[in-house]
């Protein structure tokens, strides 16, 4: 157990809709990562928060977004849902963020099915 | 951009054979190198890692050596087990600015061990 959790652990939802994925780091960490697994494209960052703010980005669609709360937990926002975004969604935490050797510590996963 | 490069599986072993996993890289200035593993139904737990070059990571009897002149980090391990069956990725941790970073991560090699 990473100490990382994500709800739900699994989704199933329509096309067009939209959809939140939550998540709580590790005790103590501040910085938050959001990826994307799936079979085409393997495992692709999205995006990073630190301590609420946003840190770095990657290959995140603009119709997600995600954001990070006082408390650390970060929400990952999903509209407009497309069949192509059916994926495994991980979320994970490191202490700190600007730092290349810190290690990131993942979540079980979040199934998205969009029928 | 930075990326990369895992072997292709599956690979599949008989307990007790030698493991090696290959992996390469590119990226710009000197990033950090890790081996995550994925057992069936959970999230990515970090196996070893390595921050510079010439360091060795190692972890249940795997290794692997940052080789700045190869861009390499292959995984090794010298007898493997039934248990070690899972999918294995190989990531780089790059500053993406100075205040945030992002894991890259190759597609991931299944092993499949058999007694």
């Amino acid at each position: 157990d990473s100490g990382v959790t994500q709800t739900p652990k699994h989704l199933i939802t329509a096309t067009g809709q939209r959809v939140t994925l939550r998540c709580s780091p590790r005790s103590g960490d501040l910085s938050v990562y959001w990826y994307q697994q799936s079979l085409d494209q393997g495992l692709q960052f999205l995006i990073q928060y630190y301590n609420g703010e946003e840190r770095a980005k990657g290959n995140i669609l603009e119709r997600f977004s995600a954001q990070q709360f006082p408390d650390l937990h970060s929400e990952l926002n999903l509209s407009s849902l497309e069949l192509g975004d059916s994926a495994l969604y991980f979320c994970a935490s490191s202490v700190i963020a600007g730092t290349s050797g810190g290690t990131q510590y993942f979540g079980p996963g979040t199934r998205l099915t969009v029928l | 951009g930075d990326s990369v490069t895992q072997m292709e599986g599956p690979v599949t072993l008989s307990e007790e054979a030698f493991l090696t996993i290959n992996c390469t890289y590119t990226a710009t200035g000197y990033p950090s190198l890790f081996w995550y593993v994925q057992y069936p139904g959970e999230g990515l737990q970090l196996l070893l890692k390595a921050t510079k070059a010439d360091d060795k990571g190692s972890n249940k009897g795997f290794e692997a050596t940052y080789r700045k002149e190869t861009t390499s980090f292959h995984l090794e391990k010298g007898s493997v087990q039934v248990s070690d069956s899972a999918v294995y990725f190989c990531g780089l941790n790059q500053l993406a600015n100075q205040a945030g970073t992002a894991l890259i991560f190759g597609k991931g090699t299944t092993l499949s061990v058999s007694s």
